[in-house]
């Protein structure tokens, strides 16, 4: 069965501070990988999301970034983090290539508070 | 993608129908429309999907008119373990791009 982990699930992190949150799928190959982000009280922002190996796409310009080293890792980083990066970060898949639907599986998620 | 609109939030009381109504007036041809729950400190979870008419699963309804220019997802009996917010998406194969609104918050009282 297809499983999604992210970590950690809790950081607390100093303004200007790097950062590091990862994700893993298993039991799936080729995915498309997405990175979310929910402000306390808001929607999910699309931040990133990747369809193959090396490939990223940004939704929304800031000082995050993400990689995919692997074929199921997807890696969200920043070198100095903002107050405003604070939130709960979500990692989510589908199954890549398909012409038809889908549903989004999310990971546990990981909440970041910038101090 | 089609851009969705929905009521910010709902309220309902325990074992009542809720019908919760998404707009999406410029749905491509080819997009499918999505509902997703979610539960506070969680990751949305997939409720239900369709192209057009009516679907049904073990938990929803969804009702997609023929102008497909909007779609209503229908939670029989509520419970107080439904108070969550539901999100509508529209989905295209090939490029899937899934982007999220606001959502419906629902808050199911005694």
């Amino acid at each position: 069965s297809q499983t999604i982990h992210q970590w950690p699930a809790t950081l607390v992190q100093p303004v200007g501070s790097p950062l590091s949150l990862e994700c893993t799928v298993e039991g799936t190959s080729n995915p498309n990988l997405y990175w979310y982000r929910q402000a306390a009280g808001r929607g999910l922002q699309l931040l990133f999301y990747s369809v193959g190996i090396g490939q990223i796409s940004s939704e929304v310009p800031q000082n995050l970034s993400a990689s995919r080293p692997q074929d199921r890792q997807f890696i969200l980083s920043s070198k100095k983090l903002l107050l405003s990066d604070s939130g709960f970060y979500l990692c989510a898949w589908i199954r890549g290539g398909s012409l038809g639907l889908g549903e989004l599986f999310f990971g546990e998620g990981s909440r970041l508070t910038v101090l | 993608l089609a851009k969705t609109t929905q009521p910010i939030s709902m309220d309902s009381y325990e074992g009542q129908e809720v019908n919760i109504t998404c707009s999406h007036n410029n749905i491509a041809t080819n997009d499918y429309i999505t509902w997703y729950q979610q539960f506070p400190s969680q990751g949305p979870r997939f409720i239900i999907q369709g192209y057009k008419t009516k679907v049904t699963n073990e938990v929803a309804s969804l009702f997609i008119p023929a102008d497909r220019k909007s779609s209503t997802l229908s939670l029989p009996r509520v419970s107080l373990s439904d108070t969550a917010v539901y999100y509508c998406l529209g989905s295209r194969g090939g490029s899937y791009i899934p982007t999220f609104g606001r959502g419906t918050s629902l808050i199911v009282h005694p």
